[in-house]
């Protein structure tokens, strides 16, 4: 148990969809992150939030549309997903968002685009 | 974009034996960092390096960076069943970002 907290653990949906994954700390960090996980690639991280404001966006397609209303929460929203898009999708949180910090990630959702 | 390369891809090995992963770029890091990832669960940091030719040690675990903070590597002696896992290593730059290594999963027979 890491204090980070993922749900759901797993999601089919197909293409004309829209869903959204939730994540949660209770850790009191003030930094939190979207990462995407497929096999044999590395940990790719699509955003960052620091204080509830997005700071990182690493040429994410529209059709995933992050959230963070508070400190605790994020979410990635998705809509009109592609199959390449099924991976493990991991959210994490520090303390803050500088040098050398140590992530805590969540279990992750297992997403299949059908 | 960091690429950071690990090797092996794959590692099966029985109970008690010795290994060592690597984790390689031709990048210079602030840091390196090395996560498991067990089945099912997400990574969770093992350990921090921050200085050329560092080695730290988590009780059967020996973490080094190299002496140009470019490669890593993790030794694991008299490896355990507990020890199965994905092993990803991640790089910090100078703009603290981390860049993560695609893993090398290890199982350990008992």
């Amino acid at each position: 148990e890491t204090g980070v907290t993922q749900t759901p653990r797993h999601l089919v949906m197909g293409m004309t969809n829209k869903k959204s994954l939730k994540c949660e700390q209770h850790l009191g960090h003030n930094a939190m992150y979207w990462y995407k996980q497929s096999a044999k690639k590395p940990l790719e991280l699509m955003f960052v939030y620091s204080l509830e404001e997005r700071v990182e966006n690493n040429s994410v397609p529209s059709r995933f549309s992050p959230e963070c209303p508070n400190s605790s929460h994020l979410f990635l929203h998705l809509h009109t997903l592609q199959p390449e898009d099924s991976a493990l999708y991991l959210c994490a949180s520090s303390q803050g968002y500088y040098s050398g910090n140590e992530q805590f990630f969540g279990p992750g959702t297992r997403l299949t685009v059908l | 974009t960091q690429l950071l390369e690990q090797s092996p891809q794959f590692l099966s090995i029985q109970e008690g034996e010795n290994l060592t992963v690597y984790c390689n770029s031709s990048s210079v890091f602030s840091s390196l960092q090395w996560y498991r990832q067990e089945p099912g669960e997400g990574p969770v940091l093992l350990v921090t390096v921050v200085t050329g030719g560092e080695v730290k040690k988590l009780k059967r675990l020996t973490f080094q960076f190299g002496d140009a903070r470019k490669d890593s590597s993790l030794h694991i002696t008299a490896a355990q069943p507990g020890d199965t896992g994905l092993y990803l290593c991640a790089g910090e730059d100078s703009g603290n970002q981390f860049y993560f290594g695609t893993g090398t999963s290890l199982t350990v027979i008992p």
